[in-house]
C-alpha cells in the first residue's frame, strides 16, 4: 500500500478552516485515499474517502488533484472538539484493503 | 446500533502474566480485525477474522499472541506470557463487506510492569 506523509502537527482557532494536506506519491491507479478522525481514549473514525477531484459530507471536504499524488482534507470552521489526530490512508477498493496501513498521523489542536 | 465495544478498556498486568481482550463486532458484521499501537509508534495491524475463520494475521508479533473468534461473534486475544513491551492500546473493529468501512471499537489499554 501506498505509504503517505502528512505534518505531524497543526494549530488552529476556533472558526477557522483547517486544511491538511496528505502527500502519497506512489499512490496506485485503484487506490481510494480515505480520512480518519482520532479523539484521545477512543479508536479511529471515517471521515470522508474520495478518489478524484472532490468529495464533500456533512463533516469535511476532500479535495485530490489531477495526479493524485497528494490530498487535502479541508475541515470548515473548526470548533475545540476538532481537536484530534487526523489520519490519511491510501489504500485499494472502496474504503481501502482489508488491514487499514495507518501513518503517523496531525495532530490538530484548535484553541478557543 | 450498538458499536464496537471492547474489554476490558484498562488492564494492569505484571510481566510474565497473562491477559485476555475481548472485543464484540457489531451485530451481523462478518469481518473483525485486531490493531495496536504501541508507545511512540503507529497503528498497526494485527489480523483479521472472516466470521470464525483467520483470514489475514500477518500482523500477530510472535506466538505469545493467540487470536480466538469462536462462533463467529465476539473474538478474544490473548497474550501469554506478557513482556514490557506489549504495553499499548489494542483496538478491534468490525465490518459488513470485507471491503466495507470498518468501525473501530474504543480500545483497550495494556500496561505491562
Amino acid at each position: 500500500l501506498a505509504k503517505t506523509t502528512q505534518p505531524i502537527s497543526m494549530d488552529s482557532y476556533e472558526g477557522q478552516e483547517v486544511n491538511i494536506t496528505c502527500s502519497h506519491n506512489n499512490i496506485a491507479t485503484n487506490d481510494y485515499i480515505t480520512w480518519y478522525q482520532q479523539f484521545p481514549s477512543q479508536g479511529p473514525r471515517f471521515i470522508i474517502q474520495g478518489y478524484k477531484t472532490k468529495v464533500t459530507n456533512e463533516v469535511a471536504s476532500l479535495f485530490i488533484p489531477a495526479d493524485r499524488k497528494s490530498s487535502t482534507l479541508s475541515l470548515p470552521r473548526v470548533s475545540l472538539s476538532d481537536t484530534a489526530v487526523y489520519y490519511c490512508l491510501v489504500g485499494a477498493q472502496s474504503y481501502n484493503t482489508d488491514k487499514l496501513i495507518f501513518g503517523t498521523g496531525t495532530r490538530l489542536q484548535v484553541f478557543p | 446500533e450498538a458499536g464496537v465495544t471492547q474489554f476490558p478498556s484498562h488492564s494492569v498486568i505484571e510481566k510474565g502474566q497473562t491477559v485476555t481482550l475481548r472485543c464484540d463486532p457489531i451485530s451481523g458484521h462478518d469481518n473483525l480485525y485486531w490493531y495496536r499501537r504501541v508507545m511512540g509508534k503507529e497503528i498497526k495491524f494485527l489480523l483479521h477474522f472472516v466470521k470464525e475463520s483467520k483470514q489475514d494475521e500477518s500482523g500477530m508479533p510472535n506466538n505469545r499472541f493467540l487470536a480466538e473468534r469462536t462462533g463467529g461473534t465476539y473474538s478474544t486475544l490473548k497474550v501469554q506470557p506478557a513482556e514490557l513491551e506489549d504495553s499499548g492500546v489494542y483496538f478491534c473493529a468490525s465490518s459488513q463487506d470485507r471491503d466495507g468501512l470498518q468501525y473501530f471499537g474504543p480500545g483497550t489499554r495494556l500496561t505491562v510492569t
